[in-house]
């Protein structure tokens, strides 16, 4: 069975401080794992994905995620915040053959200037 | 640039009313992927497409609900004898075959049962 629990359902941090949103996930298989951000009324973006290549993945607007089969958790990070960022994230995995993705409930971000 | 497009965009309907959704992928996409989300949750898998073949439906697909993609281009999704509970934003995805993990998302389709 595959799950994705993500720790925190609000984050807030300062313009300019970094940022960890935690996400950890639960697969019968080698899973793939991705982080969408979803922008007020607009659609859903993906920010990154890890696909059994390098552990450390870097996406756009300078976020990174770390796949740490150990703890089974894929945490996404920023060292440094933009007022832009601000927006609902989701952390997604997926069974090794992309049939079918399972979001977790989403971790909205507020940037406080 | 053509993404997803979805149509309509809003949909208010009267409970029992069947309704019927259309989603329009990138063009050269195979995969194409429905899913529901209710407010405060993550979108929540319900059924994909490769190509015009149906390969992959979640329990969530009641026998109310059908999808088809008859031509392996735009996608159709209707709910039978809607009910309250099927309010949600019914959103659409597509990938290409080279790279099934990145997909692409529509702006979604809202739906009100009164």
């Amino acid at each position: 069975a595959q799950s994705v629990t993500q720790l925190d359902s609000h984050v807030s941090v300062s313009e300019g401080t970094p940022v960890l949103l935690r996400c950890n996930y639960s697969s019968s298989y080698s899973p793939s794992l991705f982080w969408y951000v979803q922008h007020p009324n607009k659609g859903l973006q993906l920010l990154l994905k890890y696909t059994s290549a390098a552990t450390l993945v870097k996406g756009i607007n300078g976020f990174e995620a770390e796949f740490k089969k150990s703890e089974t958790s894929f945490h996404l990070t920023k060292p440094s915040a933009h007022m832009s960022d601000a927006a609902e994230y989701f952390c997604v995995v997926s069974p090794n053959t992309g049939n079918q993705f399972y979001f977790g409930t989403g971790t909205s971000l507020t940037v406080i200037p | 640039d053509t993404g997803v497009s979805q149509d309509p965009r809003h949909k208010i309907t009267k409970r029992g009313q069947n309704v019927t959704f259309r989603c329009d992928p990138i063009s050269e996409h195979n995969r194409l992927y429905w899913y529901r989300q209710t407010l405060g949750q993550g979108p929540e898998f319900l059924t994909y497409f490769q190509n015009e073949a149906q390969l992959e439906k979640s329990r969530l697909l009641s026998d109310r609900f059908s999808a088809e993609r008859p031509k392996g281009s735009f996608s159709t999704l209707e709910i039978q004898r809607t009910e309250q509970g099927d309010s949600a934003m019914y959103l659409c995805a597509s990938s290409e075959t080279l790279d099934i993990y990145e997909q692409y998302f529509g702006p979604g389709t809202r739906l009100t049962v009164t």
